[in-house]
């Protein structure tokens, strides 16, 4: 199993480019979650859905979109890259239900915004 | 937005040693509580899944407590090897979220 694959790994981008972070699993998980981590500070929720279809904000969704078409996909799209966006992204997915909620991290996107 | 605290911040132990760190919370209002290993330069790793004031989990030298009346969980870990090295983030599960603490950076000196 490949679990959660995230992609690209490092990214640079002009300030006002827009990109796509992509995000894919294989487990069938219901949950999955879009998290920045900035130096010393925790993870921050950017985006999460619970299934196709569905999607919330979370703590700092501001500046972001997703869109979750399928079960395995939930791309993050950055329309008007700002230097504030300079961050360390991870995709998480998770089953959530019963016993079966440990979250799955991706490798990481390092992304800088110049 | 639950407000997850980990302490200390940061740790510095001797090989062989064994160490704790806090993780607390304000409120019982969640499902699950988690740890998570985060190795430099790689993505967190479960540890642990608590869902039960009193519970208590094992993994080897690794060792965790809940108690939710109080609003804390401790992680332990007996006689700390170099490869115990990372950060150690405690997460509430509400069901539909995560809410990580800042989580606690271990080093251990051989």
């Amino acid at each position: 199993n490949a679990g959660v694959t995230q992609t690209p790994k490092f990214r640079i981008l002009k300030i006002g480019q827009s990109m796509t972070l992509q995000c894919a699993q294989d487990m069938n998980h219901n949950y999955m979650y879009w998290y920045r981590q900035d130096p010393g500070m925790g993870l921050k929720l950017i985006y999460y859905s619970v299934g196709a279809g569905i999607t919330d904000k979370g703590e700092v969704p501001n500046g972001y979109n997703v869109s979750r078409s399928t079960t395995e996909d939930f791309p993050l799209r950055l329309e008007l890259a700002a230097p504030s966006q300079t961050s360390v992204y991870f995709c998480a997915s998770s089953y959530g239900e019963g016993t079966n909620t440990e979250a799955f991290f991706g490798q990481g996107t390092r992304l800088t915004v110049v | 937005i639950l407000n997850v605290e980990q302490s200390p911040q940061s740790l510095h132990v001797q090989e062989g040693d064994s160490t704790n760190f806090t993780c607390s919370f304000p409120s019982s209002n969640f499902y699950a509580l988690h740890w998570y290993r985060w190795e430099t330069a790689k993505s967190p790793e479960a540890l642990f899944v608590m869902t039960l004031n009193g519970d208590e989990k094992k993994k080897g030298r690794i060792s965790a407590t809940l108690n939710t009346k109080e609003g804390y969980s401790y992680l332990y870990i007996k006689g700390s090897q170099p490869e115990d090295s990372a950060t150690y983030l405690c997460a509430l599960f509400t069901g539909n979220q995560f809410y990580f603490g800042t989580g606690t950076s271990l080093t251990v000196i051989p």
